[in-house]
């Protein structure tokens, strides 16, 4: 059963566009937040995080907005840029984990359009 | 190098053979971790070094798989009589301290694994 759910396999934006990445999980207990960003061939970086404390949190054209009654979580980037298109991962970790680790999305793949 | 790095990047082999996967940490980080991405699949986490220790050995798939780390710094995976469902991205992962999920982990580019 996945506790991190990111059911857009793929998402298309245009250029100046604001891209959206939506992320859900399951496990009340977790408590912190994650997104990485993936190049091709590449392996993941770290991009933004939240804890369950924050309701938002803003870095440059990044921001990720958490919902705990819903227990989502979405990444925003505006405006969307061509080195934007990258896999990108939501993850979440919180004290019920074994040992505290991080339990990572199935990722969303983004398309900036020119 | 300042970053995390794997060796090989890529891998064929053929089924029933073993391999081994190489992962050297950025210096002075003492938390090593191991993942696998499968075609369509998210990062699965496989085990998690402290020092050279394994607390949390509870991603391998199966005994087929065995990790060791030395000297707190390199580690290596070895997959034995490896199964075509072996085959994936290896990704190895380094932190500074290792508390749990609120420190951020650096990934090395990854080792592709094909098993025909």
């Amino acid at each position: 059963d996945q506790q991190v759910k990111q059911n857009s396999p793929s998402l298309s934006v245009q250029e100046g566009r604001i891209s959206i990445l939506n992320c859900d999980y399951t496990n009340s207990m977790f408590d912190y937040f994650l997104w990485y960003k993936k190049y091709p061939a590449e392996g993941p970086t770290f991009l933004i995080s939240i804890s369950s404390i924050k309701d938002k949190n803003e870095d440059g054209r990044f921001t990720v907005f958490l919902n705990k009654s819903a227990k989502h979580l979405s990444l925003h980037i505006v405006p969307s840029q061509p080195g934007d298109s990258a896999v990108y991962f939501c993850a979440a970790s919180g004290k019920s984990n074994r040992d505290d680790k991080i339990i990572f999305g199935k990722g969303t793949r983004l398309h900036i359009l020119p | 190098g300042a970053g995390v790095s794997q060796s090989p990047s890529n891998k064929v082999t053929e089924k029933g053979k073993d391999v081994e996967l190489r992962c050297d940490p950025i210096s002075g980080h003492t938390a090593l971790y191991w993942y696998r991405q499968s075609l369509g699949q998210g990062l699965e986490f496989l085990i998690y070094f402290q020092g050279n220790s394994a607390p949390d050995k509870s991603g391998l798939p199966s005994d087929r798989f065995s990790a060791e780390r030395t000297g707190g710094s390199v580690s290596t995976l070895t997959i034995q009589r490896t199964q075509q469902e072996d085959s994936a991205v290896y990704l190895c992962a380094s932190s500074l301290v290792g508390i749990g999920g609120q420190e951020t982990q650096y990934f090395g580019p990854g080792t592709r694994l094909l098993v025909l």
